[in-house]
Order: C-alpha cells, then structure tokens, then sequence
C-alpha cells in the first residue's frame, strides 16, 4: 500500500460546483495532516493544515478521520483560480512529510 | 520579498557534468530541505539540514551532496549528471523539523541531455 495515496482525477467542474476530494494514509503514527496546492508549473504552495476536529478557511474544508486514516478536502462554490493540483500531505514523529501525488482540479466557466 | 529563492531557475546540462544549485530562505526558519519532482509529479523529499546539520537522508546516490554553510542557505551539487536526474528541485524550508508547515522555493527545472 502506497504511504499516501489520491486519486489522480483529474476532476473538471462547472463553477459554482462543489468538490471533495479523498486521501488515504498508510502509517498510523502519522501526526501532521496538510493540503498543499501546486499550480501548473509552479511550487507546491500551503492550503492548509487538518485537524483532528475539522478545520474550515473560507470556502474549504478539511477532515481528518483517524480510525479510517483518511482526509478529505471539500471546496464550495469553485472558481476557474482553484484549477489546480491538490497534494494531501501527512507526516509523523519520526517520518519526514509523505506527499501524494495530488489531485488534479479544473475547473470550467 | 521572496521567502524562499533558488538558482537558477533553469539547467541544461550534459550528461556527465557537474552542477550546482543554490537556495536561501529569509523566513528565518532552522530546517532546509531538497527535493526532487520527477516527470510523473512525485515529490519526493532527499535531503533535510536542521540548523545546517543533516538530519535527513533518503536512499540518494552519493552524486548528490547537499552544504549548508549557515541555517539561511542550502546548496545542492550534483556530480556527473545522469539523464535520470532530469526533473524539478525544490528546496523548502519550515521552522522544527519533520512535521511542520514547509514553504517552497520556486523550483530549478534541470534538464540533462
């Protein structure tokens, strides 16, 4: 089982649409839970981190589920500047950051 | 302000060269790290300097030396270049190490012919 695996998509969209995205884990010592975002040939760039709890920054929601090692991703009212790769991000004590191979998102006006 | 610079931005090189590429962060962070992106979008992490002590390591060819003169700066040379090592280097940095929050540079896209 890959350490952190995302379907590759990609997930094109109308805007205005409503999109989740999954991520599975494989190292149930990890602690640390980040969406990165990487534009087309740019740098990965931090969305945001995920706590246990849920977190919420605007329009994006992130959720941790533990027992599943799982997080997800969920974006309302997309806009054409969300078009982009999402990698899911997990890490642990003693693990360097893990990165998935990222979601790719397009969306269309 | 640019938190996280590289240089250069791109390196065509041949096969057989040695290269280096520079990096340096002004978010006055204590870890540094390379990493390689390959043509299939995988990041992969190589190297992790702490307060310019290496502290990671990944199952990288001896080719690949990483320096780190002070905390700020972390340069990677490549020794007799492969057309395998052809891909996008990242350095990032984050204050604390392993787990934390990690910024980017902006990439050096090094193509080797």
């Amino acid at each position: 089982r890959k350490e952190v695996e995302q379907d590759p998509g990609p997930f094109n969209v109308p805007e205005g649409a409503t999109v989740a995205f999954n991520c599975t884990y494989s190292n149930s010592a990890s602690q640390s839970f980040f969406w990165y975002r990487q534009d087309c040939r740019k740098e990965p760039k931090l969305l945001m981190s995920v706590y246990s709890s849920g977190n919420e920054d605007g329009r994006f929601t992130a959720q941790l589920n533990r027992a599943s090692q799982y997080i997800s991703l969920l974006i309302r009212d997309s806009k054409l500047s969300d078009s982009a790769t999402y990698l899911c991000v997990v890490g642990g004590g003693n693990t360097p950051l893990v990165f998935g191979k990222g979601t790719r998102l397009s969306v269309i006006a | 302000d640019t938190a996280v610079s590289q240089t250069p931005k791109y390196l065509v090189t041949q096969m057989g060269n040695d290269k280096s590429i520079k990096c340096e962060q002004n978010l006055g962070h204590d870890t540094m790290y390379w990493y390689k992106q390959d043509s299939k979008k995988f990041l992969k992490i190589m190297f992790s300097y702490n307060n310019k002590e290496l502290i990671i390591n990944e199952t990288v060819p001896n080719r690949f030396s990483p320096k780190s003169p002070d905390k700020a700066h972390l340069n990677l040379h490549i020794n007799s270049l492969e057309l395998g090592d052809s891909a996008v280097y990242f350095c990032a940095s984050s204050q604390g190490v392993r787990s934390y929050e990690q910024y980017f540079g902006p990439g050096t896209r090094l193509t080797v012919t």
